[in-house]
């Protein structure tokens, strides 16, 4: 049971290109959500998905999309990376109410943007 | 609109004292969750305790203890006998389900003195 995973742990990009944050859970949660850290700024809510087929935006989505491909999977991509992106991003998954919603966390990626 | 404040950005405690972090919060909702996470320099984002709102009896979890005011929409977050591994970003994070989302507060550096 390897709970919330995240690929990769680490990313150089130079400004404008793209790419995919992946993430998968394997705790059967319908909820996954995307976030991003930055120093004195707590973690913000980028886009979630409450339940497969579904998406909606967080506190700071521009610059951001994202695509649940199934019920494990929650992708997240840039795609024009800018400087404003550097951050450590986190996936986290949770079912609501039969886990007192409680948010289960992968151990993030950390991306700079040059 | 619902926030979350923690209003101490720093603190520090002895190894072996016990130190308390401020949280508070602003909701006009009667049902609701809240939540105490850490996050060590790993980065890995884990829950140490809950406390649902309809409980009156406050959440223990070994040295971990909270107080929670629902009047005074307060929850504080006791940590005792405190050891070198609880230093770590604590943060405060509340739930209603209406949202679907958590709502966080800044978080609060702990740093644990030898």
């Amino acid at each position: 049971n390897a709970g919330v995973t995240q690929t990769p742990k680490f990313q150089v990009l130079k400004t404008g290109q793209s790419m995919t944050l992946q993430c998968a859970q394997d705790m059967n949660h319908n909820s996954m959500y995307w976030y991003r850290q930055d120093p004195g700024m707590g973690l913000r809510l980028i886009y979630y998905s409450a339940s497969e087929g579904t998406t909606d935006k967080g506190e700071v989505p521009n610059g951001y999309n994202v695509s649940r491909l199934n019920k494990r999977e929650f992708s997240l991509r840039l795609e024009s990376a800018a400087p404003s992106q550097t951050s450590v991003y986190f996936c986290a998954s949770m079912e609501l109410f039969l886990s007192y919603n409680e948010q289960f966390f992968g151990p993030g990626t950390r991306l700079t943007v040059l | 609109a619902q926030t979350v404040t923690q209003s101490q950005p720093e603190m520090s405690v002895q190894e072996a004292e016990t130190v308390t972090l401020s949280c508070t919060y602003d909701t006009s909702e009667s049902d609701y969750y809240l939540f105490w996470y850490k996050q060590p320099p790993s980065r890995q984002m884990i829950l140490v305790i809950r406390q649902e709102a309809y409980k009156q009896q406050n959440a223990t979890e070994n040295r971990f203890s909270v107080n929670f005011q629902k009047a005074a929409k307060s929850f504080s977050l006791k940590i005792s006998d405190s050891q070198l591994g609880d230093a770590a970003m604590y943060f405060c994070a509340y739930w209603a389900g209406n949202n679907r989302k958590l709502i966080w507060g800044l978080g609060t550096s702990l740093a644990v003195n030898p």
